[in-house]
């Protein structure tokens, strides 16, 4: 199994700013995935993060608003911009298992955004 | 369109006795379904993968069972402990790419 650290843990911040969250991975993954999780709500994928490419992100989520980077297998960042409190969640990040992605899922601790 | 359902209430149990989670799907067949322990600040972690032709998986005190004629899968935590309190996830593969539909997990609760 993987390992993965997030930073930061948690953070408030203000409406209009942007927050950029850091996942480390302790080996090298070829699929790295950001989900959000509100209150009592189901898991939600932003985007998938390979290495090498462009993130693909899902419906309802855009590049400008939430930009990801990938530079190297074992390390991707994802920043929510210009944020407003519909923003406060937690995001998440994960990695496939050996398997694929369809059959295992490791995640990090989590983020936990407030955003006034 | 693809839909998973998990008991939004939570389930309170007492110490010692076998607890049952359920996840009914819809609209789909999932060649693999996944279940998750999610606690309180943290991430979800894996605990069990069962596939479309297996009837029954078990690891230590979990047993997860998958029916695809009734679209469920039934999670069972038996001995149960006070440790084992946590709100578990289910999640079910898309056939068509790579990504996993998740439920919204039921917090189980036992009392000691």
């Amino acid at each position: 199994s993987a390992v993965i650290s997030q930073k930061p843990s948690r953070d408030i911040c203000q409406r209009g700013t942007s927050l950029t969250i850091q996942c480390q991975v302790d080996s090298q993954v070829t699929m790295m995935f950001w989900y959000r999780q509100q209150p009592g709500q189901s898991l939600t994928l932003i985007a998938t993060a390979n290495q090498g490419s462009e993130a693909t992100y899902e419906s309802g989520f855009v590049i400008d608003k939430f930009p990801i980077s990938r530079p190297n297998l074992t390390f991707s960042t994802l920043t929510v911009s210009n944020m407003s409190p519909e923003d406060s969640s937690i995001y998440l990040c994960s990695v496939e298992g050996a398997g694929g992605p369809r059959e295992t899922q490791y995640f990090g601790p989590g983020t936990r955004l407030l955003v006034l | 369109s693809q839909k998973i359902e998990q008991n939004s209430e939570a389930l309170n149990i007492q110490e010692g006795k076998t607890a049952t989670l359920t996840c009914n799907y819809t609209n789909y067949s999932p060649a693999y379904l996944q279940w998750y322990r999610q606690d309180p600040g943290r991430g979800p972690v894996f605990l069990l993968l069962i596939r479309e032709n297996e009837k029954e998986k078990r690891k230590e005190r979990l047993k997860v069972t998958f029916d695809t004629t009734l679209k469920q899968s039934l999670f069972h935590i038996t001995a149960s402990q006070p440790a084992d309190s946590a709100t578990y996830l289910c999640a079910l593969d898309q056939d068509s790419n790579y990504q996993l539909i998740w439920g919204a997990g039921t917090k189980l609760i036992i009392k000691p």
